[in-house]
């Protein structure tokens, strides 16, 4: 398996701008996970998933910030509309069966909102 | 509420020193805490995690320990080397609000100088 697959790998965008990050996680993985990580915050949990139902989402900061997962190997965040301060990395992982069991991180998004 | 605390923020040791990382919790219901390496410009991985069965866990170079008493687990690196130098992480669940989620540290910068 390639692993947890994030895409785009970096982002510059403008304030007001709608961003979408894109995440495939490993086949047969039951959980989905989406981490904002910042100098200041270090890693936020935003929102998980269980058998693509969002399970927990009292992390997402605002109503700007949305997830899906329409099937098992596809997971979407998005933010609409984007501001300065959401600039972060994004990491998407998955876990096999269990939240307490090792999380795969994704390679990261790097946004930067100007 | 939910909270993993680490310390310290920034460890700087000589090549062959041990490293030790400190972190508390405040949920007595955790039970599983897992350490997370993340080298610069990479993805957080696992290195190891300890379930709240055992108070000790060792594989090579590194050990965890875990009071559940007093609420607080370590990770003790020994030997260091500078491929040690990175960015670690400690992280426990936190269950809260019927979710059982994983929360993380800020993170500890270690720097193993040669």
């Amino acid at each position: 398996d390639a692993g947890v697959i994030q895409s785009p790998r970096h982002e510059v965008t403008e304030m007001g701008q709608e961003v979408t990050l894109r995440c495939k996680p490993i086949s047969g993985h039951d959980y989905l996970f989406w981490y904002r990580q910042t100098m200041m915050r270090g890693l936020e949990l935003l929102i998980y998933f269980n058998n693509n139902v969002p399970i927990d989402d009292s992390g997402m900061p605002e109503d700007r910030f949305s997830a899906k997962m329409p099937n098992a190997s596809f997971s979407t965040l998005k933010i609409q509309p984007s501001e300065p301060r959401d600039s972060a990395v994004y990491f998407c992982a998955s876990s096999e069966r269990t939240v307490t069991g090792e999380l795969f991180f994704g390679e990261g998004s790097r946004l930067t909102v100007l | 509420g939910e909270n993993v605390e680490q310390h310290p923020s920034t460890l700087s040791v000589q090549e062959g020193d041990s490293a030790v990382i400190k972190c508390t919790y405040s949920d007595s219901a955790s039970n599983y805490f897992p350490w997370y390496k993340q080298e610069l410009g990479k993805r957080p991985q696992l290195i190891i995690d300890i379930r709240s069965n055992v108070g000790e866990k060792k594989d090579q170079r590194i050990a965890v320990t875990l009071n559940k008493t007093a609420k607080h687990f370590s990770l003790h690196i020994t030997e260091t080397q500078p491929e040690d130098s990175a960015v670690y992480f400690c992280a426990a669940n936190i269950l809260g609000g019927g979710y059982n989620k994983l929360i993380f540290g800020a993170g500890t910068r270690l720097a193993v100088h040669p």
